[in-house]
């Protein structure tokens, strides 16, 4: 079985301030993927970034970086110099070995509600 | 390429009905997924079809969810009888299988379902 735990319900910081959302995820599969994907108000699921089990950099994308630490099963998010139009719900999903099979179904976490304050 | 697309976007609907969504996933697209979203909560995986073959179905899809995709093109969600606790968010996703390691899903707007 697999599970993603986002603790974090709600955040609220102020525009500008850097802000990091909490992934951690359980899974018994020796190959799997970790994704975040942003769901605005209007609803659709905007995908931000994949990882691969067998690469552990981390990687940055403009405001946007990534944490991730096989060690702690944590696929941290961090957005600098936050925006009023971060503010959505960021969800942290994974999907196991049955992907390299063809079937990619995706597990997802709770979702970490994001509010920027102007 | 204009995404995948779903059909209606809001459903209302009383209890007892019979309901079918229509997902178009995007051109070319083999692989196509269902899944449920509740208020609160992330998506949950209800189905998954390669082509037209339906290949697995979660727990979560009881006797009165129906899912096909005739002819490996788009796809159709029956939810029979419907329950106050099928009110939710339906997603459907498609990715192109072509590659050995991981195919992103392109996730649809989504068709809103409440029951009355």
């Amino acid at each position: 079985a697999q599970k993603v735990t986002q603790a974090q319900t709600e955040i609220s910081v102020v525009e500008k301030e850097d802000v990091t959302l909490d992934c951690v995820y359980e899974t018994r599969d020796t190959t799997y993927y970790l994704f975040w994907y942003k769901q605005p108000p209007s609803g659709e699921l905007v995908f931000l970034i994949r990882r691969n089990s067998f690469d552990e950099q981390n990687e940055i994308s403009g405001r946007y970086s990534w944490n991730f630490q096989k060690s702690t099963s944590s696929f941290n998010f961090t957005i600098t110099a936050s925006q009023v139009v971060d503010s959505a719900v960021y969800f942290c999903a994974l999907s196991g070995m049955e992907a390299n099979f063809g079937n990619e179904k995706l597990t997802f976490g709770t979702g970490t509600r994001l509010t920027i304050i102007p | 390429d204009t995404g995948v697309s779903q059909n209606p976007r809001h459903k209302i609907t009383k209890r007892g009905q019979n309901v079918t969504f229509r997902c178009d996933p995007i051109s070319e697209h083999n692989r196509l997924y269902w899944y449920r979203q509740t208020l609160g909560q992330g998506p949950e995986f209800l189905t998954y079809f390669q082509n037209e073959a339906q290949l697995e179905k979660s727990r979560l899809l009881s006797d009165r969810f129906s899912a096909e995709r005739p002819k490996g093109s788009f796809s159709t969600l029956e939810i029979q009888r419907t329950e106050q606790g099928d009110s939710a968010m339906y997603l459907c996703a498609s990715s192109l299988g072509h590659r050995p390691l991981y195919n992103e899903q392109f996730f649809g707007p989504g068709t809103r379902l409440t029951v009355l």
